[in-house]
């Protein structure tokens, strides 16, 4: 079964620019998450979408924003780009359900965008 | 508010064991998740508790206190490739939201 996979998986732009990310979660998996992650800290969470609905939000601006497609494919757009907006944006999708192994998130290799 | 303590850094001998804590305070418990994340990769998962006392998984261990709102991982006969860090999250809600900490940087010396 693949894996998940994340597009592009390096990107560079430059502040105030906007830029897209898309995540394809391994087949079947309907809940997607987005989350931010910079050196020396905690994996961020950003926003989690289950069935085209955003399900769960984290503490970012509205500058940050998602959605997911019927085939649970999903984008995250970030706009008015700061510097402070380098990171590895990773996504991590999961089944969803009350088993330990359904509930457990699997990682995609991340986006890595460096703001300028 | 939601936290997620665990050391900085550690170091170990390879062959060795290592212990990971990790203790939290949350508003609520539905899960604790322990993954592996090798320098610029992905976190892999290794662990699940839900309920107290120890799961084995080969050479990786993780134990669950809920009562004192405290987990470890245990790592035996050390290898240099467990050179990692490693992430304790707790899920909070019915909503499945992860709370992540910040990791534990585990260096492996020969």
């Amino acid at each position: 079964k693949a894996g998940v996979t994340q597009t592009p998986r390096y990107l560079i732009k430059t502040r105030g620019q906007q830029v897209t990310l898309s995540c394809s979660p391994i087949s079947g998996h309907r809940s997607v998450s987005w989350y931010q992650q910079t050196p020396g800290q905690g994996l961020q969470f950003l926003f989690e979408y289950f069935s085209e609905t955003q399900r769960n939000k984290g503490n970012f601006p509205g500058r940050f924003s998602g959605r997911q497609f019927s085939n649970s494919r999903s984008e995250m757009n970030v706009s008015t780009l700061e510097l402070g907006d380098s990171a590895l944006y990773l996504c991590a999708s999961s089944l969803y359900g009350p088993t330990s192994e359904q509930e457990t998130q699997y990682f995609g290799p991340g986006t890595r965008l460096l703001v300028l | 508010g939601q936290n997620i303590d665990q050391p900085t850094e550690m170091t170990a001998t390879e062959g060795a064991i290592v212990q990971i804590n990790c203790t939290y305070q949350t508003s609520g418990f539905n899960g604790l998740f322990w993954y592996q994340q090798h320098a610029g990769e992905a976190p892999t998962f290794l662990s699940y508790n839900v309920l107290d006392g120890l799961e084995e998984k080969g050479r990786f261990s993780s134990f669950l206190s809920r009562s004192k709102g405290y987990s470890y991982l245990l790592l035996k006969e050390l290898q240099m490739k467990d050179s990692a860090s490693y992430l304790c999250a707790v899920r909070v809600d019915s909503n499945y939201q992860l709370i992540w900490g910040a990791g534990t940087k585990l260096i492996i010396k020969p």
